[in-house]
Protein backbone atom coordinates (compact mmCIF):
# COMPACT_ATOMS: atom_id res chain seq x y z
CA UNK A 1 0.00 0.00 0.00
CA UNK A 2 1.14 3.75 -0.99
CA UNK A 3 1.65 6.27 1.98
CA UNK A 4 2.87 9.33 1.74
CA UNK A 5 3.10 11.24 5.32
CA UNK A 6 3.84 14.63 5.23
CA UNK A 7 5.31 16.67 8.29
CA UNK A 8 6.71 19.94 9.21
CA UNK A 9 3.77 22.34 8.63
CA UNK A 10 2.55 24.92 11.41
CA UNK A 11 2.71 28.59 12.40
CA UNK A 12 5.35 30.53 10.98
CA UNK A 13 5.70 34.67 10.92
CA UNK A 14 5.31 36.32 7.86
CA UNK A 15 9.01 36.42 6.05
CA UNK A 16 9.56 32.80 7.88
CA UNK A 17 10.71 29.43 6.85
CA UNK A 18 9.62 26.07 7.55
CA UNK A 19 10.50 22.55 5.56
CA UNK A 20 7.96 20.04 4.60
CA UNK A 21 8.84 16.57 4.70
CA UNK A 22 7.43 13.70 3.02
CA UNK A 23 7.99 10.41 3.84
CA UNK A 24 6.72 7.75 1.28
CA UNK A 25 6.59 4.12 1.85
CA UNK A 26 4.49 1.08 -0.48
CA UNK A 27 6.54 1.53 -3.81
CA UNK A 28 10.06 2.32 -5.72
CA UNK A 29 10.42 5.99 -4.35
CA UNK A 30 13.42 6.16 -6.08
CA UNK A 31 11.46 5.72 -10.01
CA UNK A 32 8.64 8.13 -9.63
CA UNK A 33 8.50 11.61 -9.74
CA UNK A 34 7.29 13.23 -6.69
CA UNK A 35 5.52 17.24 -6.32
CA UNK A 36 4.18 18.90 -3.71
CA UNK A 37 0.53 20.61 -4.62
CA UNK A 38 -1.11 22.95 -2.15
CA UNK A 39 -4.79 24.09 -1.29
CA UNK A 40 -5.70 27.53 0.14
CA UNK A 41 -8.50 27.48 2.74
CA UNK A 42 -11.21 27.01 0.75
CA UNK A 43 -9.81 27.24 -2.31
CA UNK A 44 -9.00 24.76 -5.31
CA UNK A 45 -5.82 22.94 -5.63
CA UNK A 46 -2.68 24.17 -7.29
CA UNK A 47 0.18 22.40 -8.56
CA UNK A 48 3.87 24.39 -6.24
CA UNK A 49 6.61 22.06 -7.55
CA UNK A 50 7.88 18.82 -8.95
CA UNK A 51 11.29 16.96 -8.60
CA UNK A 52 12.43 14.12 -11.02
CA UNK A 53 13.30 10.64 -9.91
CA UNK A 54 17.15 11.51 -9.25
CA UNK A 55 16.86 14.97 -8.16
CA UNK A 56 18.07 16.38 -11.38
CA UNK A 57 15.56 18.43 -12.60
CA UNK A 58 12.96 20.38 -10.52
CA UNK A 59 10.53 23.02 -11.65
CA UNK A 60 8.18 25.59 -9.64
CA UNK A 61 5.64 27.59 -9.86
CA UNK A 62 6.14 30.98 -10.74
CA UNK A 63 4.22 32.03 -7.22
CA UNK A 64 6.81 30.40 -5.34
CA UNK A 65 10.00 30.44 -7.61
CA UNK A 66 13.32 31.81 -5.64
CA UNK A 67 11.50 31.57 -2.28
CA UNK A 68 11.03 26.84 -1.94
CA UNK A 69 13.34 24.68 -3.04
CA UNK A 70 12.22 21.19 -3.40
CA UNK A 71 14.54 18.00 -2.52
CA UNK A 72 14.45 14.62 -2.19
CA UNK A 73 16.53 11.99 -0.20
CA UNK A 74 16.04 8.30 -2.28
CA UNK A 75 17.96 6.47 0.87
CA UNK A 76 15.55 7.85 3.16
CA UNK A 77 12.61 8.05 0.84
CA UNK A 78 11.13 11.17 1.65
CA UNK A 79 11.05 14.45 -0.16
CA UNK A 80 10.96 17.72 1.12
CA UNK A 81 9.88 21.32 0.68
CA UNK A 82 12.13 24.24 1.83
CA UNK A 83 9.77 27.48 2.10
CA UNK A 84 11.51 30.55 2.57
CA UNK A 85 10.20 34.67 2.87
CA UNK A 86 6.83 33.07 3.69
CA UNK A 87 3.51 35.32 3.19
CA UNK A 88 0.21 35.32 3.94
CA UNK A 89 -0.76 33.92 0.65
CA UNK A 90 1.37 30.81 0.98
CA UNK A 91 -1.57 29.56 3.94
CA UNK A 92 -2.39 26.80 2.52
CA UNK A 93 -2.80 22.80 3.47
CA UNK A 94 0.36 21.70 1.36
CA UNK A 95 -0.03 17.49 -0.25
CA UNK A 96 2.73 15.66 -0.98
CA UNK A 97 1.96 13.26 -4.53
CA UNK A 98 3.51 10.72 -6.59
CA UNK A 99 3.59 10.61 -10.55
CA UNK A 100 1.72 8.57 -12.03
CA UNK A 101 4.11 8.38 -14.95
CA UNK A 102 7.17 6.86 -12.53
CA UNK A 103 10.09 7.86 -14.42
CA UNK A 104 8.35 9.12 -17.33
CA UNK A 105 7.38 13.18 -16.81
CA UNK A 106 3.67 12.90 -17.10
CA UNK A 107 2.41 14.40 -13.95
CA UNK A 108 -0.82 12.74 -13.32
CA UNK A 109 -1.16 12.97 -9.47
CA UNK A 110 -2.00 8.75 -8.43
CA UNK A 111 -1.25 8.93 -4.90
CA UNK A 112 -1.65 12.10 -2.32
CA UNK A 113 -1.14 12.01 1.20
CA UNK A 114 -3.21 13.98 3.95
CA UNK A 115 -1.65 16.88 3.62
CA UNK A 116 -0.37 19.39 6.53
CA UNK A 117 -1.54 22.62 7.14
CA UNK A 118 0.96 25.85 7.09
CA UNK A 119 -0.37 28.73 8.50
CA UNK A 120 1.66 31.90 7.80
CA UNK A 121 0.32 35.29 10.32
CA UNK A 122 1.68 37.11 13.33
CA UNK B 1 0.55 28.25 -19.62
CA UNK B 2 -2.38 26.08 -20.16
CA UNK B 3 -5.44 27.23 -18.30
CA UNK B 4 -8.50 24.63 -17.49
CA UNK B 5 -11.71 25.99 -16.78
CA UNK B 6 -14.74 23.76 -15.28
CA UNK B 7 -18.46 23.97 -15.19
CA UNK B 8 -20.76 24.43 -13.98
CA UNK B 9 -18.77 25.71 -10.35
CA UNK B 10 -21.80 23.60 -8.62
CA UNK B 11 -24.10 21.68 -9.77
CA UNK B 12 -27.22 19.59 -7.61
CA UNK B 13 -28.64 16.10 -8.81
CA UNK B 14 -31.38 14.00 -7.41
CA UNK B 15 -29.89 10.43 -6.31
CA UNK B 16 -29.81 8.12 -8.93
CA UNK B 17 -29.82 10.53 -11.47
CA UNK B 18 -26.98 11.96 -14.16
CA UNK B 19 -24.44 14.19 -13.02
CA UNK B 20 -22.52 15.96 -15.64
CA UNK B 21 -19.19 18.14 -15.34
CA UNK B 22 -17.25 20.31 -17.76
CA UNK B 23 -13.91 20.72 -18.54
CA UNK B 24 -12.07 23.26 -20.77
CA UNK B 25 -8.86 23.56 -21.46
CA UNK B 26 -7.04 26.83 -23.67
CA UNK B 27 -5.41 24.72 -25.64
CA UNK B 28 -5.12 21.20 -26.63
CA UNK B 29 -3.80 18.42 -24.77
CA UNK B 30 -3.86 15.93 -27.31
CA UNK B 31 -0.44 13.94 -28.35
CA UNK B 32 -0.61 13.44 -31.48
CA UNK B 33 2.62 11.27 -30.70
CA UNK B 34 0.42 8.53 -28.82
CA UNK B 35 -2.88 9.62 -29.55
CA UNK B 36 -3.88 10.43 -25.84
CA UNK B 37 -5.41 13.28 -23.83
CA UNK B 38 -3.17 14.67 -20.77
CA UNK B 39 -6.69 15.27 -18.70
CA UNK B 40 -7.05 13.72 -15.70
CA UNK B 41 -10.05 13.71 -12.61
CA UNK B 42 -10.23 14.00 -9.17
CA UNK B 43 -12.48 13.57 -6.41
CA UNK B 44 -12.29 15.48 -3.14
CA UNK B 45 -14.67 14.96 -0.15
CA UNK B 46 -14.25 17.45 2.81
CA UNK B 47 -11.59 16.57 5.18
CA UNK B 48 -9.78 14.27 2.67
CA UNK B 49 -7.05 14.89 0.38
CA UNK B 50 -8.06 14.51 -3.64
CA UNK B 51 -8.28 10.77 -5.20
CA UNK B 52 -7.42 10.10 -8.62
CA UNK B 53 -10.54 8.95 -10.17
CA UNK B 54 -9.58 8.74 -14.47
CA UNK B 55 -6.38 9.71 -16.51
CA UNK B 56 -6.06 9.92 -20.10
CA UNK B 57 -8.72 11.47 -19.92
CA UNK B 58 -10.88 8.43 -20.06
CA UNK B 59 -8.71 5.56 -18.08
CA UNK B 60 -10.34 4.78 -14.71
CA UNK B 61 -8.12 4.21 -11.45
CA UNK B 62 -8.55 0.51 -10.44
CA UNK B 63 -11.18 0.27 -7.51
CA UNK B 64 -13.03 3.42 -9.42
CA UNK B 65 -16.90 2.36 -9.86
CA UNK B 66 -17.72 2.04 -12.97
CA UNK B 67 -20.59 5.03 -12.91
CA UNK B 68 -17.70 7.26 -13.09
CA UNK B 69 -16.71 7.85 -16.61
CA UNK B 70 -14.77 10.49 -18.64
CA UNK B 71 -15.16 11.26 -22.24
CA UNK B 72 -13.63 14.01 -24.90
CA UNK B 73 -10.45 14.66 -27.11
CA UNK B 74 -8.20 17.58 -27.50
CA UNK B 75 -9.38 20.84 -25.10
CA UNK B 76 -12.83 19.85 -23.92
CA UNK B 77 -13.81 17.15 -21.78
CA UNK B 78 -16.88 16.02 -19.11
CA UNK B 79 -16.91 13.66 -16.34
CA UNK B 80 -20.23 11.67 -16.26
CA UNK B 81 -21.53 9.79 -12.77
CA UNK B 82 -24.09 7.43 -14.51
CA UNK B 83 -26.00 7.09 -11.43
CA UNK B 84 -25.11 9.53 -8.40
CA UNK B 85 -24.94 7.93 -5.12
CA UNK B 86 -24.73 9.88 -1.79
CA UNK B 87 -20.92 9.04 -1.51
CA UNK B 88 -20.46 10.88 -4.44
CA UNK B 89 -20.82 14.04 -2.82
CA UNK B 90 -17.37 16.33 -3.52
CA UNK B 91 -15.75 18.68 -5.14
CA UNK B 92 -14.80 17.43 -8.48
CA UNK B 93 -11.44 18.71 -10.45
CA UNK B 94 -9.64 18.43 -13.92
CA UNK B 95 -6.11 18.72 -14.43
CA UNK B 96 -4.20 19.06 -17.50
CA UNK B 97 -0.52 17.61 -17.77
CA UNK B 98 0.09 17.80 -21.29
CA UNK B 99 2.71 20.61 -19.95
CA UNK B 100 4.18 22.17 -17.28
CA UNK B 101 2.98 23.88 -15.22
CA UNK B 102 0.22 20.87 -14.35
CA UNK B 103 -2.84 22.95 -14.05
CA UNK B 104 -6.15 22.07 -12.29
CA UNK B 105 -10.03 23.63 -12.97
CA UNK B 106 -11.45 25.32 -10.41
CA UNK B 107 -13.85 22.87 -9.11
CA UNK B 108 -17.24 21.55 -9.42
CA UNK B 109 -18.83 20.83 -6.01
CA UNK B 110 -21.87 18.08 -6.51
CA UNK B 111 -24.54 18.22 -3.97
CA UNK B 112 -27.69 15.71 -3.25
CA UNK B 113 -30.69 17.56 -4.75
Amino acid sequence: EVQLVESGGGLVQPGGSLRLSCAASGFSFSSHWMHWVRQAPGKGLVWVSRIKTDGSITTYADSVKGRFTISRDNAKNTVYLQMNSLGAEDTAVYYCTRDGGGEAAIHYFEDWGQGTLVTVSS
Amino acid sequence: DIVVTQSPDSLAVSLGERATISCKSSQSVLSSANNKNYLGWYQQKPGQPPKLLIYWASTRQPGVPDRFSGSGSGTDFTLTISSLQAEDVAVYYCQQYWQTPPAFGQGTKVEIK
